[in-house]
């Protein structure tokens, strides 16, 4: 899998938007950019993925820079329940396995 | 929404005891895995299986541990010798294809 450059730790207001960036410059043409989340105690949770275009989902949205190098997971509005491990992982269509890297630590502050 | 359930959700064992760890994926999915996590580290690929057979696994995954469908809904990793240093949460998920749907894991501690 190709290798993803996440901040160790962010932290963020309570209900104001969040921004995770992921550097991804060794993408290669086949590569989705997935997001998970892990919450404490928790198992990995799918929040979403791209290839080109940005997407939108019930739990986020995901900008991905035009050169495809990089990209921003966007809550648009954090809650205490968003406190999590954020990973930002490259896979292909042919990849079903997982490596997960450290991810960013994300803390709410009321 | 459908989810993947692991049992027990937390297993004491004796080193050197066999151990097995179980799952019921959700009932359309077709590829399995199993991950570990050991305390304050990465989240790890353990094995993947599809069409009852592995398809994959990483250099974790050594003669003693082994997986098995047995009967269509429960997918089981079972360790044969348990070391001290299997002590770890065990993720189990299963895919349709490409996103995997994980279970809350079992916390396994080897003493």
């Amino acid at each position: 899998d190709a290798k993803t450059t996440q901040p160790n730790s962010m932290e963020s207001n309570e209900e104001e938007p969040v921004h995770l960036p992921c550097n991804h410059s060794t993408i290669s043409g086949t590569d989705y950019i997935h997001w998970y989340r892990q919450l404490p105690s928790q198992g990995p949770e799918y929040v979403i993925h791209g290839l080109t275009s940005n997407v939108n989902n019930r739990m986020a949205s995901l900008a991905i820079a035009e050169d495809r190098k990089s990209s921003t997971l966007i809550l648009h509005r954090a809650t205490l329940r968003d406190a999590a491990v954020y990973y930002c992982i490259l896979r292909t269509n042919r990849d079903d396995k997982i490596i997960f890297g450290k991810g960013t630590r994300l803390h709410i502050l009321p | 929404e459908p989810e993947v359930t692991q049992t027990p959700s937390h297993q004491v064992t004796q080193m050197g005891q066999e151990v097995i760890l179980r799952c019921v994926p959700i009932s359309n999915h077709l590829y399995f895995y199993w991950y570990r996590q050991i305390l304050g580290q990465k989240v790890e690929f353990l094995v993947s299986f599809y069409n009852n057979e592995i398809s994959e696994k990483s250099e974790i995954f050594d003669d003693q541990f082994s997986v098995e469908r047995p009967d269509g809904s429960n997918f089981t990793l079972k360790i044969r010798s348990t070391k001290l240093e299997d002590s770890a949460m065990y993720f189990c998920a299963s895919s349709p294809r490409n996103d995997n749907t994980f279970g809350s894991g079992t916390r396994l501690t080897v003493v």
